[in-house]
C-alpha cells in the first residue's frame, strides 16, 4: 500500500523568499503524485500533478515540483512567495489501478510580511 | 463550471438526530467521493461512488450512510452520531475514467458539530 510523508508540519517564510515543501512517498508500484492547496475554510484545490513524462511539473501560479523516482520524492518549490500563498499544502499519492488517493499530513505555509 | 457545491455549510446536531449532507456537481463527472477531515489533519477517504455504484467503503461505521441518487448528486445520511464525528466533511468528484490519474474537484465542505 502506498503512503506519503510530509516532513515539515509548518514552514514560516518571509514574503518574496523562496520556499520548498518536502514530500516523500512509498509504494511498490507505479504512482501518480499530486499537490493540493487548502485555503482557510475552503476545500482542496489541485496545484499540480505528475502522471508521466517530464519529471518537472509547473502550476500557473509559479509553483513547481520535481518527481524524483530514486529518492521517492516530490518536493514543491516556489522561487518567491506572496502573502496570498499562506495556506495548507497537501501532497498526495495514488497507485496504478487504484481508486484511492492518500494524502500526507499537510504542511502549513505561513508567509510573513 | 468546475464547481462542487455542498449544503449545508454548517450543521449542529444532537446524538439522536437524523440529518443529511448534500453534494452536487454539474461537470459530468462519474466518480464522487466523501472525505472526513479533522482539524489540522489530512482528508480521510470514507466512500467512493463510480458510475453511481459504491466502489469503496473505508470501513466507515453504519451511522454514516451514503447515497448516490444520480450522477450529479451525492448524499451522506447521518444517524446517531457521536461527538468524535465532529469534523469537516468534504465532497469531491472526478471524471471517473482512470480515477487514480484524475484531478479531484473538492467542495467547500460541511462543518459538522455533534453535541
Amino acid at each position: 500500500a502506498q503512503s506519503v510523508t510530509q516532513l515539515d508540519s509548518q514552514v514560516p517564510v518571509f514574503e518574496e523568499a523562496p520556499v520548498e515543501l518536502r514530500c516523500n512517498y512509498s509504494s511498490s508500484v507505479s504512482v501518480y503524485l499530486f499537490w493540493y492547496v487548502q485555503y482557510p475554510n475552503q476545500g482542496l484545490q489541485l496545484l499540480l500533478k505528475y502522471l508521466s513524462g517530464s519529471t518537472l511539473v509547473e502550476s500557473i501560479n509559479g509553483f513547481e515540483a520535481e518527481f524524483n523516482k530514486s529518492q521517492t520524492s516530490f518536493h514543491l518549490r516556489k522561487p518567491s512567495v506572496h502573502i496570498s500563498d499562506t495556506a495548507e499544502y497537501f501532497c498526495a499519492v495514488s497507485e496504478t489501478g487504484g481508486f484511492k488517493t492518500i494524502f500526507g499530513a499537510g504542511t502549513r505555509l505561513f508567509v510573513k510580511a | 463550471d468546475t464547481e462542487v457545491t455542498q449544503t449545508p455549510k454548517h450543521l449542529v446536531m444532537g446524538m439522536t438526530n437524523k440529518k443529511s449532507l448534500k453534494c452536487e456537481q454539474h461537470m459530468g463527472h462519474r466518480a464522487m467521493y466523501w472525505y472526513k477531515q479533522k482539524a489540522k489533519k489530512p482528508p480521510e477517504l470514507m466512500f467512493v461512488y463510480s458510475y453511481e455504484k459504491l466502489s469503496i467503503n473505508e470501513s466507515v461505521p453504519s451511522r454514516f450512510s451514503p447515497e448516490c441518487p444520480n450522477s450529479s448528486l451525492l448524499n451522506l445520511h447521518l444517524h446517531a452520531l457521536q461527538p468524535e464525528d465532529s469534523a469537516l466533511y468534504l465532497c469531491a468528484s472526478s471524471q471517473g475514467g482512470r480515477a487514480e490519474r484524475e484531478t479531484q474537484y473538492f467542495g467547500p465542505g460541511t462543518r459538522l458539530l455533534v453535541l
